[in-house]
């Protein structure tokens, strides 16, 4: 059975002490692993898209890496804005009915 | 270009009754998936529906059903309601089927009491 581990659970940084979220995954057949930020009562809101080991993304103060069992999320310098929880999701390549299988989330908080 | 847009904001119902959510997908996307998100979980897989169509699910019972009208919004439908199903019930479209971002609704909060 697909499954995704996220850890640490909660993490307190204070601003501009910079950290890793990870995601640990066993899904066979990847098609893509994602991730996304949720601030309290909405949706997720859409980050990042890795299809393949070895590739990097970024965008302002993330970075996302992902390995063959594993993706970090790399918090460089955060700011106070950026708390939020953050879901990592795999994607399984399934014929056409596709579907993503979250994580429990990172739950970040930036203390000013 | 509009966003996923979902219907009502909040919701409380009774245990035993039937409700509808419903969800209209971002400009140009024919798939729409729904989710459940317990407090503190993940959004869990509910089902996808691509050109009216169901196009997969996942481990919920048959009293959750969906549609997907011509104009690709969508309905969730719940009947029987227990106090479980208690949660934020999230819609999620894409571009097609095998569209790889999935782009998410401000979900609807139910309360089943």
């Amino acid at each position: 059975e697909d499954q995704v581990t996220q850890s640490p659970e909660a993490l307190r940084l204070q601003e501009g002490e910079s950290s890793s979220l990870n995601c640990s995954y066993t899904v066979s057949g990847l098609r893509g692993l994602f991730w996304y930020r949720q601030d309290p009562g909405k949706g997720p809101e859409f980050l990042f898209t890795l299809y393949s080991a070895g590739e990097e993304k970024e965008k302002e103060r993330l970075k996302a890496t992902l390995t063959k069992k594993e993706s970090f999320l790399h918090i460089t310098a955060p700011k106070p804005e950026d708390s939020a929880t953050y879901l990592c999701a795999v994607e399984k390549s399934n014929f056409g009915n596709e579907k993503l299988t979250f994580g429990t989330g990172t739950r970040l908080t930036i203390i000013p | 270009e509009t966003g996923v847009t979902q219907s009502p904001t909040h919701l409380i119902k009774t245990r035993g009754q039937q409700v509808t959510l419903r969800c209209s997908s971002q400009s140009g996307h024919n798939t729409v998936s729904w989710y459940q998100q317990a407090l503190g979980q993940g959004p869990q897989f509910i089902f996808q529906y691509y050109r009216e169509e169901e196009n997969g699910r996942g481990n919920f019972p048959p009293r959750f059903s969906g549609l997907q009208f011509p104009n690709y919004s969508s309905e969730l439908n719940v009947n029987a309601l227990e106090l479980d199903d208690s949660a934020l019930y999230l819609c999620a479209s894409s571009l097609d089927r095998v569209s790889y971002e999935q782009y998410f609704g401000p979900g609807t909060r139910l309360t089943v009491t």
